[in-house]
């Protein structure tokens, strides 16, 4: 167990509506990463947010969107969705940007 | 961001010692090498960490040349359970930059 901790575990929806997903970091850890992992493009780096602000930005689509509140925990709003959006989707939290704690991940699946 | 190249398999039998080399020819001064460790459908795991000569933890140990061109993890003793796939990423400590995951090299174990 990292202590990361992601809800929902599954998560199943139609072409173009909207989903938040949700990660509550580890105890005392002010960063959180957002990863996507699709069986064709494998790991890809998201956003991160240090205490509430955007630090670093990757592969995120505009319709994707994130943020980080006051008590640290984030969420991934993921919008218009496609079929190609389908994929497990997987928050870490950290100290150093090194040594990151993944959660168990939200397997998306767009119909 | 140095760019990292690992091969794509590798096969081993139960109790042999394996070792996995990664590439790093663009590796700057302040970058670490940080090694993760991933089952299906679960987050990667951070295994080991250094920046030169040899680190050891109780999973594993991790030799960085002199140059800091190459580093080679080594897991003592696999079993099966050790079937996974290892990342090795290279980035400087601190917050703010985003990690690539590469392909990785999946590791096969055989009884």
């Amino acid at each position: 167990d990292s202590g990361v901790t992601q809800t929902p575990k599954h998560l199943i929806t139609a072409t173009g509506q909207r989903v938040t997903l949700r990660c509550s970091p580890r105890s005392g850890d002010l960063s959180v990463y957002w990863y996507q992992q699709s069986l064709d493009q494998g790991l890809q780096f998201l956003i991160q947010y240090y205490n509430g602000e955007e630090r670093a930005k990757g592969n995120i689509l505009e319709r994707f969107s994130a943020q980080q509140f006051p008590d640290l925990h984030s969420e991934l709003n993921l919008s218009s969705l496609e079929l190609g959006d389908s994929a497990l989707y997987f928050c870490a939290s950290s100290v150093d940007q090194n040594e990151q704690y993944f959660g168990p991940g939200t397997r998306l699946t767009v119909t | 961001l140095a760019k990292t190249t690992q091969p794509i398999s590798m096969d081993s039998y139960e109790g042999q010692e394996v070792n996995i080399t990664c590439s790093h020819n663009n590796i700057a001064t302040n970058d670490y090498i940080t090694w993760y460790q991933q089952f299906p459908s679960q987050g990667p795991r951070f295994i080991i960490q250094g920046y030169k000569t040899k680190v050891t933890n109780e999973v594993a140990s991790l030799f960085i040349p002199a140059d800091r061109k190459s580093s080679t993890l080594s897991l003592p003793r696999v079993s099966l359970s050790d079937t996974a796939v290892y990342y090795c990423l290279v980035a400087p400590s601190g917050q703010g930059g985003k990690l690539i995951f590469g392909q990785g090299t999946e590791l096969s174990v055989k009884p």
